[in-house]
Formats: structure tokens, C-alpha cells, sequence
């Protein structure tokens, strides 16, 4: 069954506002990566974080991995109407190979 | 981006034909994989392979079947295919399948199966 659980499923924000996607694993993860998919693209590879309570910035988005290592989240601060897409979280469980994906998070903005 | 290309981008068969999919990478990976999504699961992993090697198959039924000529191609082969396989399949590539390396996605074949 789906392992990595990722909400909301979709969210709307007004350009400006503050948006939050969270992602939950019921075992503990070796890492966590995020992606972004824009509409009609393919994901693309945004980050990846591997240490307990980790936190990384790119611009406006900021990542952070939980302490347990079975959460994370991704914040996008004054959001742009670049930032519409579907955001995936995918963590590695601990002892396995396999890298298992979130449903995503679906992000449209009204600019 | 051109490191993971993929062919055909769009593809209509009828459920009795058979066509294959090819995905190559340019980025010297040992790993590559297959995904469907559709809107009703995301991201669903089909097969891995590394080193050539088929690591995994995820229940996927037999109307698909992966080929893996090596570490540059992958190739899936479709026949009898049901309209419920109409999805978007995309192919992706690791450097290696261990060690949490991030995954470069092909542009994605959209499937219609008519």
C-alpha cells in the first residue's frame, strides 16, 4: 500500500500568499527528494535531504526533513504564478532500494 | 533538458495492436526505470531496472513488457493493451539505483488506447 502519504491534493492560493505541502511516511525514511512537475511537463528534480531535521533554502522554497526522518515539508513564501504545478515528495525507506513518490501536491494560483 | 528522451511523445493504438515505447539517456546512469500516471495514481512504478538487469516489477500484467538492451535504453513493449492503460508513461534514469540518487524523467509518452 501507498507508504507516502502527501497532502493536501491540491491547493489554491492567490499570487502572494504563502503555500505549504507535507508529506508523511509510517516508516523511516534514508532520505527524502521533491520534485516539480509544471502542467503537461515531466517532474523535475528539486532537492534532496538526508539528514534528521535538515533544512535547505532555494529562493522562496524552503525544505525541511523531519526529526523522526518520516516527515517533510516544502514552504513557498510569496508564491508566483511560476510556481503553479504539481509538487511530489519520494522517500527512500530505510533498508530498501526502491524510492516511493507522494501523490502530489496540485498548486494553481491566481495572479 | 535532453538528457532523457523519450519516443513516441503521443501515441493512439487500438486494444489488438502492438507498439513499443523507447526511452534513451545521455547521462551515462546505470539505472533507469518506467512509471504510469494517470489521475488516479500519480506516479506508479511499473519496472527497474539496473545494470541492465530487471530489479523489480510491480505486479505490472503482462500486456507490458520491459526490455533493457542496456544501460542507455529502455525499451516497453505493448500489446493488448485496455483502455484503462491510457496514462502518461514516463521513463527515468539514476546514476546509481542506491544511495538515494535523484531521477532525470523523460518528456513522457501519452498513451490513448482506443
Amino acid at each position: 500500500g501507498q507508504q507516502v502519504m502527501q497532502i493536501p491534493q491540491y491547493q489554491h492560493v492567490q499570487e502572494g500568499e504563502d503555500f505549504t505541502t507535507y508529506c508523511n511516511s509510517s516508516t523511516t525514511l534514508s532520505n527524502i527528494q521533491w520534485y516539480k512537475q509544471r502542467p503537461g511537463g515531466h517532474p523535475v528534480f528539486l532537492i534532496q535531504l538526508v539528514k534528521s531535521g535538515e533544512v535547505k533554502k532555494q529562493k522562496r522554497l524552503t525544505f525541511q526533513f523531519g526529526e523522526a526522518k518520516k516527515n517533510s515539508s516544502l514552504h513557498i513564501t510569496a508564491t508566483q504564478t511560476t510556481d503553479v504545478g504539481t509538487y511530489f515528495c519520494a522517500g527512500r525507506i530505510q533498508g530498501a532500494q526502491k524510492l516511493v513518490f507522494g501523490q502530489g501536491t496540485r498548486l494553481t494560483i491566481n495572479p | 533538458e535532453t538528457g532523457v528522451t523519450q519516443t513516441p511523445r503521443h501515441l493512439v493504438m487500438g486494444m489488438t495492436n502492438k507498439k513499443s515505447l523507447k526511452c534513451e539517456q545521455h547521462l551515462g546512469h546505470n539505472a533507469m526505470y518506467w512509471y504510469k500516471q494517470s489521475a488516479k495514481k500519480p506516479l506508479e512504478l511499473m519496472f527497474v531496472y539496473n545494470f541492465k538487469e530487471q530489479t523489480e516489477n510491480n505486479s505490472v500484467p503482462s500486456r507490458f513488457s520491459p526490455e533493457c538492451p542496456n544501460s542507455s535504453h529502455l525499451f516497453l513493449h505493448l500489446h493488448t493493451l485496455q483502455p484503462e492503460d491510457s496514462a502518461l508513461y514516463l521513463c527515468a534514469s539514476s546514476l546509481l539505483l542506491e544511495g538515494g540518487r535523484e531521477q532525470y524523467f523523460g518528456p513522457g509518452t501519452r498513451l490513448t488506447v482506443t
